[in-house]
Formats: structure tokens, C-alpha cells, sequence
């Protein structure tokens, strides 16, 4: 079945230590997203790709970096991790530019700063 | 900020509908009206979405009010399944694609 896959499902990291997060999908979509969400909270946009255009939520902090190398991969890099960073990060994908299109989220990945 | 207003919480028997209500009173003429659910520990899941006039699909109905500032998201035989976060979302209507969510409804099926 098509998807959107992200491992690991649980990440371990170090205060400070560069983390990177990956995201892969089978959907051919051409926009992906990447969401972080707080205990408790709704999922906050961080940044999207439509096809390699980047385009970045204006409070999303400097740390937080991505990379889309091609169609099928999107990451997620965080230079400096800091213990509010803990959190769950969720990938998602939609089809080009469509309104009523709808975001497909992949399982997401539980980081833990230690 | 959310656009949407919705109760924190919600139980329902197993078997019966159960009926979320949501509050988009400050929706403008082109923004859609969505719903994604959240199961614990899993990544959201569309569920259904609408503009103004009421949908229906495999997993739900969705009402929504005539002036388009509430609707009512209905699961018609809840399962235990069913347990959730359900957040009412309003669709941006520009490039950016974004959804605004809200802070959803836990909805708790109890046998």
C-alpha cells in the first residue's frame, strides 16, 4: 500500500547533539510537511516542500533545518537539540496544490533529549 | 490562532453515533471545514472534509449549519476503535496549503 513512512519510530538524542529525522513516501506527492507536536497539543507546522521549494513557518526556530533530496525523501535535521525539543515529529505529504487535497501523515517519530 | 472551537472531551457508548461538535464561526466563503482524528501514538488520519453542503463517506458524516459557522462531525456506530482526538480543522484557501488546527476533542467509546 502507498504511505508515508518515518523512522525510527523512537529517536534518542543528546542536549546538543545534531539529529536528523527522515521521512520517505510512496504516494508520488509532490508537497511534504513536517509537523512537531507537544504533549497534549495539536501538530504545529514547521515547514513545508512544494516540490523543492522551501517554504518555512515564520516561528519556526533557526535549529530546525530540511532537506528533500528528491521526490520520495524528505528530512529533518535539528543542529542543537535542547530538551524542548522533546516531542513527537510528523511527516506528511499532499498531492500538488489542490485545495481540497488532503495531507497523508506518516506514523511519526518520538524524540527524546537527554 | 485556531480557527475552530471545539469541547475537550466527549464519551459515547459503543454502538451509538457519536456527535462532535465544532465552532468555525469566523470561516470565510472559501475555506474548508476538515477532520482528521488522532489514535494515541499514531500520525493523524483524514477522515472527512466539506465546504457547505453536508458529506458523507465510509467513516463519517459531516453537517454542516447553513450559515457554515458550526458543523457536527458523526462516527454513526462508534466502535472502541473510535477512541480518539478528533480535531475540526479549517483549510486555508493559499499557497501555503496550511491546515489550522484546533485543539481537538478526546472522544472516549466505553463499552
Amino acid at each position: 500500500d502507498a504511505m508515508v513512512i518515518q523512522n525510527p519510530r523512537y529517536q534518542v538524542t543528546q542536549f546538543g547533539k545534531p539529529v536528523t529525522l527522515s521521512c520517505s513516501q510512496t504516494l508520488n506527492h509532490n508537497v511534504m510537511y513536517w509537523y512537531q507536536q507537544k504533549s497534549s497539543q495539536a501538530p504545529k507546522l514547521l515547514f513545508h516542500y512544494y516540490d523543492k521549494d522551501f517554504n518555512n513557518e515564520a516561528d519556526t526556530p533557526d535549529n530546525f533545518q530540511s532537506r528533500r533530496p528528491n521526490t520520495s525523501f524528505c528530512f529533518l535535521d535539528i543542529r542543537s537539540p535542547g530538551l524542548g525539543d522533546a516531542a513527537m515529529y510528523l511527516c506528511a505529504t499532499s498531492r500538488e496544490g489542490h485545495t481540497q487535497e488532503t495531507q497523508y501523515f506518516g506514523p511519526g517519530t518520538r524524540l527524546l533529549v537527554l | 490562532d485556531a480557527k475552530t472551537t471545539q469541547p475537550p472531551s466527549m464519551d459515547c457508548a459503543e454502538g451509538r453515533a457519536a456527535n462532535l461538535p465544532c465552532n468555525h464561526s469566523t470561516i470565510s466563503g472559501n475555506e474548508y471545514v476538515y477532520w482528521y482524528r488522532q489514535i494515541h501514538s499514531q500520525g493523524p488520519q483524514y477522515i472527512i472534509h466539506g465546504l457547505k453542503n453536508n458529506e458523507t463517506n465510509e467513516m463519517a458524516s459531516l453537517i454542516i449549519t447553513e450559515d457554515r459557522k458550526s458543523s457536527t462531525l458523526i462516527l454513526p456506530h462508534a466502535t472502541l476503535r473510535d477512541t480518539a482526538v478528533y480535531y475540526c480543522i479549517v483549510r486555508v484557501d493559499d499557497s501555503n496549503y496550511q491546515l489550522i488546527w484546533g485543539a481537538g476533542t478526546k472522544l472516549i467509546i466505553k463499552p
